[in-house]
């Protein structure tokens, strides 16, 4: 079954860099997944895709302190020089034939 | 430049049917894949149908059989009809669009309707 995996939580000071990881279930780790960033009461909004090889291809707009990048069966969102308005919840999602998938989300506390 | 705008949600009573529309500029519905995803209060998100531009359509398991998901390529609008509604159908429900690679992955969101199912 495909199953993406992210921690509740995170949190880092503002100026700092924060990495967030989503990581694939046994079988899929070989699937791109996609970011999306969901600030408080907005629609999600679509960042980046990564591929399993660590290749990215990000949205229109995104601002080049996001990143990412992969290894293994993980994918990973580094946004640096952190700023408040990167206070949100951050998903990762995949999909097959039939199906898009999402993880938990991950909650970005900005210190 | 892609817009994606919702209507139709509501407070609906159990077992009632509701009808979400998701009317899109900058881009041909019949030429992208197209999801409903939606969003319970306070948790995470969630898939609920696609559509593929050929029209072949799919469901999460929870949905099938009481949601249909279909667009009006005239109106270049999308729909999603939701029948037998139970209360934990309750949630923002989002139209979304798959990149044009058909690859799967969401590249632009519209910005929700809510659908409160209570008596």
């Amino acid at each position: 079954q495909l199953v993406l995996t992210q921690s509740p939580s995170a949190s880092a000071s503002l100026g700092a860099s924060v990495k967030l990881t989503c990581t694939l279930s046994s079988g899929h780790s070989k699937y791109a997944i996609a970011w999306h960033q969901q600030q408080p009461e907005k629609g999600p909004r679509y960042l980046m895709k990564i591929s399993n090889d660590g290749s990215h291809s990000k949205g229109d707009g995104i601002p080049d302190r996001f990143s990412g990048s992969s290894s293994g069966a993980e994918r990973y969102l580094t946004i640096s020089s952190l700023q408040s308005e990167d206070e949100a919840d951050y998903y990762c999602q995949t999909w097959d034939t039939g199906i898009r998938v999402f993880g938990g989300g991950t909650k970005l506390t900005v210190l | 430049e892609v817009q994606l705008v919702e209507s139709g949600g509501g407070l609906i009573q159990p077992g009632g049917s509701l009808r979400l529309s998701c009317a899109v500029s900058g881009f041909s519905v019949s030429n992208n894949y197209m999801s409903w995803v939606r969003q319970a209060p306070g948790k995470g998100l969630e898939w609920v149908s696609v559509i593929y531009s050929g029209g072949t359509t799919y469901y999460t398991d929870s949905v099938k059989g009481r949601f249909t998901i279909s667009r009006d390529n005239s109106k270049n609008t999308l729909y999603l009809q939701m029948n037998s509604l139970g209360v934990e159908d309750t949630a923002v429900y989002y139209c979304a669009r798959d990149h044009p690679d058909n690859s799967g992955r969401i590249d632009y969101w519209g910005q929700g309707t809510l659908v409160t199912v209570s008596s």
